[in-house]
């Protein structure tokens, strides 16, 4: 079954709006997550690590203040897109690791985010 | 700098024809991890292999084999008697290791569209 639980799996919405997407370890605490952005054809792009009690690590050119992170307790990390823009119409999907050294990521199945 | 190199846009191939799908890697680092890792069109990603620096050891699992050759950093992935049901997106990636337990990000392939015709 799955480890991670990503939600909601598609969204629809208008230009301007702020959209949340939770990602949930289940049965296990994660105490570092990880977003990743898929445009169509393309490959996964880490957008940030996702630090439990602390602030997230961007990588470079990704907008702090557009993906707003936070990751409040240890099973679970929230990724919102502020004001979305139809630029910003992506597959976004999280990943969780059992925090041992390097054990395999296991992955949400995502979030279709389509800005109309 | 880490980088994850797969050549192969897209593979097309018949039922029960054997493919080998190419990756390779660059990293400074001594003790790194490679996964593959399948994406079917409904999108979530499914883990397949993991693989450390210190285990060049070839595993197979039922029609899957993975080749693991440092000397040409190469991480290679072949399906035996493949199956419409493989059809996909593989990717390869790549993981330095942090020392002190943390899990780390993943530095993903291009990927390989593998397209098995019936």
């Amino acid at each position: 079954g799955a480890v991670v639980s990503q939600h909601p799996s598609r969204v629809i919405c208008k230009s301007g709006t702020s959209v949340k997407i939770e990602c949930r370890s289940l049965d296990f605490q994660a105490t570092t997550m990880f977003w990743y952005r898929q445009f169509p054809k393309q490959s996964l792009m880490l957008m940030a690590t996702s630090n439990e009690g602390s602030k997230a690590t961007y990588e470079q050119g990704v907008e702090k203040d557009k993906f707003l992170i936070n990751h409040a307790s240890l099973t679970l990390s929230t990724l919102t897109v502020t004001s979305a823009h139809p630029e910003d119409s992506s597959f976004y999907i999280c990943s969780a690791g059992f925090g041992t050294v390097n054990q395999p990521q296991h992955f949400g199945d995502g979030t279709r985010l389509s800005i109309l | 700098a880490q980088k994850v190199t797969q050549a192969q846009t897209e593979i097309s191939v018949v039922e029960k024809e054997d493919v080998t799908l190419d990756c390779v890697y660059e990293t400074r680092d001594t003790t790194y991890y490679l996964f593959w890792y399948k994406q079917p069109p409904s999108g979530e990603l499914v883990f397949l292999i993991r693989r450390n620096s210190f285990d060049e050891q070839n595993e197979i699992s039922g029609r899957y084999s993975w080749n693991f050759q440092k000397s040409t950093s190469s991480f290679n992935f072949t399906i035996t008697a493949s199956q419409v049901v493989d059809s996909a997106v593989y990717f390869c990636a790549l993981s330095e290791a942090v020392y002190g337990g943390a899990t780390n990000k993943l530095i993903f392939g291009t990927g390989t569209l593998l397209a098995v015709q019936p």
